[in-house]
């Protein structure tokens, strides 16, 4: 039982370039969630899946699509990214409302 | 959505209890308390949640006001492997509104655990 998986672990893009960041739970969980979290600070919500085909805006949605192509996976991509980007981002998923999330181990991006 | 307050650093001394505070003074009925930890260079772990009553598990105790309007997540006896970043969460438990199932974190307390 893998848990949460990310996909890559650490890249480095180049202002402009596009990427996707890969998300997959083997737990049937129903609600999945990107965060980002920058040096020394909480996680910021950037999207949210509650069910298989549907998705939600975060806190912090610009610059940011996402994809929830079945239950297990939610990609999250960025078109242009951009320096202000650089973060370590997060997915996460849940059964249901109350029942503990499972986080992945982050991406770890870096935008020059 | 409502909001929750923490301390921004707590120390404690190894093998000490330590109480962690909370406050979510806004609350409604229906949100669930959250508290998940984050360790160094790692995504957070699940901790402990509950309603109204107090409950316990393996790795701590969450202690609830009548009110409900704050919170405290005890560890009974702290070890260096519980230095981290603690998050008090509100979780909304309608399952008809699909637009609250958002899990917002804040700013957490981090808990730095003296030998």
């Amino acid at each position: 039982n893998a848990g949460v998986t990310q996909t890559p672990k650490f890249q480095v893009l180049k202002t402009g370039q596009s990427m996707t960041l890969q998300c997959a739970q083997d737990m049937n969980h129903n609600s999945m969630y990107w965060y980002r979290q920058d040096p020394g600070m909480g996680l910021r919500l950037i999207y949210y899946s509650a069910s298989e085909g549907t998705t939600d805006k975060g806190e912090v949605p610009n610059g940011y699509n996402v994809s929830r192509l079945n239950k297990r996976e939610f990609s999250l991509r960025l078109e242009s990214a951009a320096p202000s980007q650089t973060s370590v981002y997060f997915c996460a998923s849940v059964l249901s409302l109350n029942t503990e999330a499972f986080f992945g181990q982050g991406t770890r991006l870096t935008v020059v | 959505d409502a909001k929750t307050t923490q301390p921004n650093s707590m120390e404690s001394n190894e093998e000490e209890p330590v109480h962690l505070p909370c406050n979510h003074s806004t609350i409604s009925g229906t949100d669930y308390i959250h508290w998940y930890r984050q360790l160094p260079s790692q995504g957070p772990e699940y901790v402990i949640h509950g309603l109204t009553s107090n409950v316990n598990n393996r790795m701590a105790s969450l202690a609830i006001a009548e009110d409900r309007k704050s919170s405290t997540l005890i560890l009974h006896r702290a070890t260096l492997r519980d230095a981290a970043v603690y998050y008090c969460i509100l979780k909304v438990a309608v399952l008809s509104n699909f637009g609250n199932e958002k899990l917002t974190f804040g700013t957490g307390t981090r808990l730095t655990i003296i030998p």
